[in-house]
């Protein structure tokens, strides 16, 4: 049974540029979240797709944004990259939107 | 609002000894609570959450721990610690009537000597 996957695994951007990154939930769940995690701290929630639409949303201001398919599958958009931006992102699928999420393994982003 | 202590960077113990990574919470609502560890260059893996009923929860690798409701705390505990124990541990609350965002602490790392 596959977990959670996430790709790329790595990630290098320029200041201004615009990245797209991907996740698909682990089998027999539907519902996404994304977080961020800067390098010491915790990981920060960003926002959460459930039935193809955001649920709920974090601080984070609207350059980023998100999409989930059919498929349950979601994409995580940052446009306009700061270098603040540089952290791991984190993918977390569970089955409806109150259970125990499980992570994938993540997507370091290093914009310079 | 919902939020996290983990007053603890680092915890060290010996391998063999009980091991406590320390956590309290404040939310407005019921907390749901979560314990997660990370290894290097790895997702968060689930150890154990506490929804309701017993204050004693039992999870992964022979992880426990005990839900405090007037002390706001929700301390992982481990009665003998393995070297491979040593991690980054991060607890998690979520507040019942806030949907179903995670809001972590800043993580504990635990070592373990040999």
């Amino acid at each position: 049974d596959a977990g959670v996957t996430q790709s790329p695994t790595h990630l290098i951007k320029t200041r201004g540029q615009q990245v797209t990154l991907r996740c698909s939930p682990k089998s027999g769940h539907d519902t996404v979240s994304w977080y961020q995690q800067a390098l010491g701290q915790g990981p920060q929630f960003i926002f959460q797709y459930y039935e193809e639409e955001e649920r709920q949303r974090g601080n984070f201001p609207d350059r980023f944004s998100g999409h989930q398919y059919p498929n349950y599958s979601s994409e995580l958009n940052v446009n306009a990259l700061l270098l603040g931006d540089s952290a791991l992102y984190l993918c977390a699928s569970s089955w409806g939107t109150v259970n125990e999420q499980f992570f994938g393994p993540g997507t370091r982003l290093t914009v310079l | 609002a919902q939020s996290v202590a983990q007053p603890e960077d680092q915890v060290n113990v010996a391998e063999g000894n009980p091991l406590t990574v320390k956590c309290t919470y404040s939310v407005s609502g019921n907390p749901y609570l979560f314990w997660y560890v990370q290894y290097p260059n790895r997702g968060l893996q689930f150890l154990l959450k506490y929804i309701t009923g017993d204050n004693l929860v039992k999870g992964s690798y022979g992880f426990e721990a005990e839900f405090n409701k007037s002390q706001t705390s929700f301390h992982l505990k481990k009665p003998s610690a393995l070297v491979s124990d040593s991690a980054l541990y991060f607890c998690a609350v979520r507040d019942n009537n806030a949907g179903n965002m995670l809001t972590f602490g800043g993580g504990t790392r635990l070592m373990v000597k040999p």
